[in-house]
């Protein structure tokens, strides 16, 4: 399975744009690369999913280069409720997902 | 509120007590999981199931044994925990693609929180 890095925390304020790129230098062919949301005593969330160029939904944008080697999730104008840990998974298939250590974003108002 | 359901939302334990945890999905999916989740840790797998078979064991300790009784539900069942064996307990689902080569985003309830005395 490809391991990920993501930086540990991120800080952002209120209505900026955040991106939180993550890195996964030994991503397999036929991986995608899944986007998670976690607030404290929740589950994980979907947030978006691609396998390669952009992708983009209600809530986020997630940019992938064409070596595949890292993508950067886009958050628009975060809020205060966007203070969440994010996690980026890489993988094939739908049977085993491993998680990163994710990033802790922290929305000041 | 989640489409999957996770039952109970808080449990207290002896490691003497055997108990279990159920979840519970309506959204056809074939695939379910249990994930253990420590504080300011990210969910590690402990177990898949396809189409009601075990495929996937993390090689979780005994005195946690997985059981899907049909393809809406999942339980685990506990029995001489430890105290390090308190952890949010996380259960999801998803769709099983047939050719293998794409993902399935996982549908996660929002846990049982495991507290062993």
């Amino acid at each position: 399975l490809a391991k990920t890095t993501q930086p540990i925390s991120m800080d952002s304020y209120e209505g900026q744009e955040v991106n939180i790129t993550c890195s996964h230098n030994n991503i397999a062919t036929n991986d995608y690369i899944t986007w998670y949301q976690q607030f404290p005593s929740q589950g994980p969330r979907f947030i978006i999913q691609g396998y390669k160029t952009k992708v983009t939904n209600e809530v986020a944008s997630l940019f992938i280069p064409a070596d595949r080697k890292s993508s950067t999730l886009s958050l628009p104008r975060v809020s205060l409720s966007d203070t969440a840990v994010y996690y980026c998974l890489v993988g094939g298939g739908y049977q085993k997902v491993t998680f990163g250590t994710g990033t802790k974003l922290q929305v000041i108002p | 509120d989640t489409e999957v359901t996770q039952t109970p939302k808080h449990l207290v334990m002896g490691m003497t007590n055997k108990k279990s945890l159920k979840c519970e999905q309506h959204m056809g999916h074939r695939a379910m999981y249990w994930y253990k989740q420590k504080a300011k840790k990210p969910p590690e797998l402990m177990f898949v199931y396809s189409y009601e078979k075990l495929s996937i064991n993390e090689s979780v300790p005994s005195r946690f044994s997985p059981e899907c009784p049909n393809s809406s539900l999942l339980n685990l069942h506990l029995h001489a925990l430890q105290p390090e064996d308190s952890a949010l307990y996380l259960c999801a689902s998803s769709l099983m693609s047939g050719t293998g080569n794409s993902n399935q985003p996982q549908h996660f309830g929002d846990g049982t929180r495991l507290s062993i005395l």
